[in-house]
């Protein structure tokens, strides 16, 4: 079985940035992870970002397009989410995911939480 | 954007057998997903495509469609199975990943 580790999360202050990285550590999978899931504290999960492995399509859920961007570092097995212009409401843990079988999400990492707070 | 409506709780008897289901338009169209969440744990993939299983997920655990209802079926239901369970599709059209509100299991 293989390891995703999320990294990066933290406490910052509205309308700033930060950088989430995910590595697939140890293991191969047979599919890298590609997309970002949320889930805020005592809430349900929610989609955020996908991207191909190649990196040639990214798709954004409404609320995070055009402040987030999905990308990946083949070379180090690695996917990025770069979060600008955060918002109190994006406060969650953010948990990387593999692709799975029909448009399912088949492994996810333990998730680094962000806290976006005055 | 599209919706998934699922009920908020199910209660169980240990033994018994547990069903939740997941309402979204057309969704007979669609490949539906669940997974399992427990406390302070990452989601676990439970059934993929409407009704497969990963491997290393029990027989226990099955997926049905019919209509515009997905169910997720738990037999012979376990303490262990106590989590939340939330249902996932992917809408092609617009590449767009949707989950349920999830549905919070408890065993009584």
């Amino acid at each position: 079985q293989g390891l995703l580790e999320e990294s990066g999360g933290g406490v910052v202050q509205p309308g700033t940035s930060l950088k989430l990285s995910c590595a697939a550590s140890r293991f191969t999978f047979t599919r890298p992870p590609t997309h970002w899931v949320r889930q805020a504290p005592g809430k349900g999960l929610d989609w955020v970002a996908s991207t191909l492995y190649d990196g040639s399509n990214e798709y954004y859920a409404d609320s995070v397009m055009g402040r987030f961007i999905i990308s990946r570092d083949n070379s180090k097995n690695t996917l990025y989410l770069h979060m600008n212009s955060l918002m109190v409401d994006d406060t969650a843990r953010y948990f990387c995911a593999t692709e799975g079988e029909g448009g399912s999400f088949g492994h996810w990492g333990q998730g680094t939480l962000v806290t976006v707070s005055s | 954007s599209y919706v998934l409506t699922q009920p908020p709780s199910v209660s169980v008897a240990p033994g018994q057998t547990a069903r939740t289901t997941c309402e979204g338009t057309n969704i007979g169209y669609k490949s539906v997903h669940w997974y399992q969440q427990k406390p302070g744990q990452a989601p676990v993939l439970v059934i993929y495509s409407d009704d497969d299983r990963p491997s290393g997920i029990p027989e226990r655990f099955s997926g049905s469609k019919s209509g515009n209802t997905a169910s997720l079926t738990i037999t012979r239901v376990e303490a262990g199975d106590e989590a939340d369970y939330y249902c996932q599709v992917w809408d092609s059209g617009s590449a767009y990943r949707v989950f349920g509100g999830g549905t919070k299991l408890t065993v009584l």
